[in-house]
């Protein structure tokens, strides 16, 4: 069974502080890992679709890297603000699979 | 607008009967996937569709059924035979699926199905 985690379940943070969450992944068979931001009351939306070891993608205070060999991918958020609050979920595409597995997400909540 | 489209945002049946959900799409994406969410727990596939009239179950799709007729239209029905259908129901589309394939996925509202 394929499984994907994420750490932690929920974090509590000021504006202005910088977070960081991990998301762990099978490491054979990968293909690609996918991160999505999931507003209370609207729809989950796409940040990344990484698929290379050792990738970097950012989108404005958001990044986020990828270690396919160890089975991991970090999301980082720079200067948390208020809209920053959201679930963040991840989810591992793997060979031959032809579907996404989601992790449980990680719930931030900032604080003005 | 583009985008995906679920309705009705909340439903209510008694056990024992069907229920449909719709879920459409403008984006003139191939794939379409329906995913179910229960407190706790990530999302889950039901059924994926990667082409018109053509459908794969996921990973939890007993006591569900699903149609896809048209490109843009991929309906849920619920049936009697799903033992805890209570939960929030999530549809989305991406522009491909395939085996080697992992595109962005695009997300209705969702709908909230309540069984008493």
């Amino acid at each position: 069974i394929l499984n994907v985690e994420q750490s932690p379940q929920s974090l509590h943070v000021q504006e202005g502080d910088s977070t960081n969450f991990t998301c762990s992944f099978p490491s054979s068979n990968f293909y690609a890992l996918h991160w999505y931001r999931w507003e209370t009351a609207k729809s989950p939306e796409a940040l990344f679709v990484m698929t290379l070891n050792g990738d970097e993608k950012k989108k404005g205070r958001i990044s986020a890297t990828l270690n396919t060999k160890e089975g991991y991918s970090y999301l980082y958020i720079k200067g948390s603000q208020p809209e920053d609050s959201a679930t963040y979920l991840c989810a591992f595409f793997y060979n031959q699979g032809g579907k996404l597995i989601f992790g449980q997400g990680t719930e931030l909540s900032v604080k003005p | 607008d583009g985008g995906i489209t679920q309705s009705p945002k909340y439903l209510f049946r008694k056990e024992g009967q069907n229920v449909t959900l719709s879920c459409e799409q403008n984006l003139n994406h191939d794939a379409m996937y329906w995913y179910r969410q229960d407190p706790g727990q990530g999302l889950r596939l039901i059924y994926y569709s990667q082409i018109v009239n053509d459908f794969q179950k996921g990973d939890i799709a007993e006591g569900y059924s699903v149609s896809r007729e048209k490109k843009e239209s991929f309906p849920l029905t619920v049936t009697s035979a799903q033992k805890n259908p209570t939960a929030f129901y999530l549809c989305a589309s991406s522009i491909t699926a395939g085996e080697f394939e992992s595109y962005e996925q695009y997300f209705g509202p969702g709908t909230r199905l309540t069984v008493t």
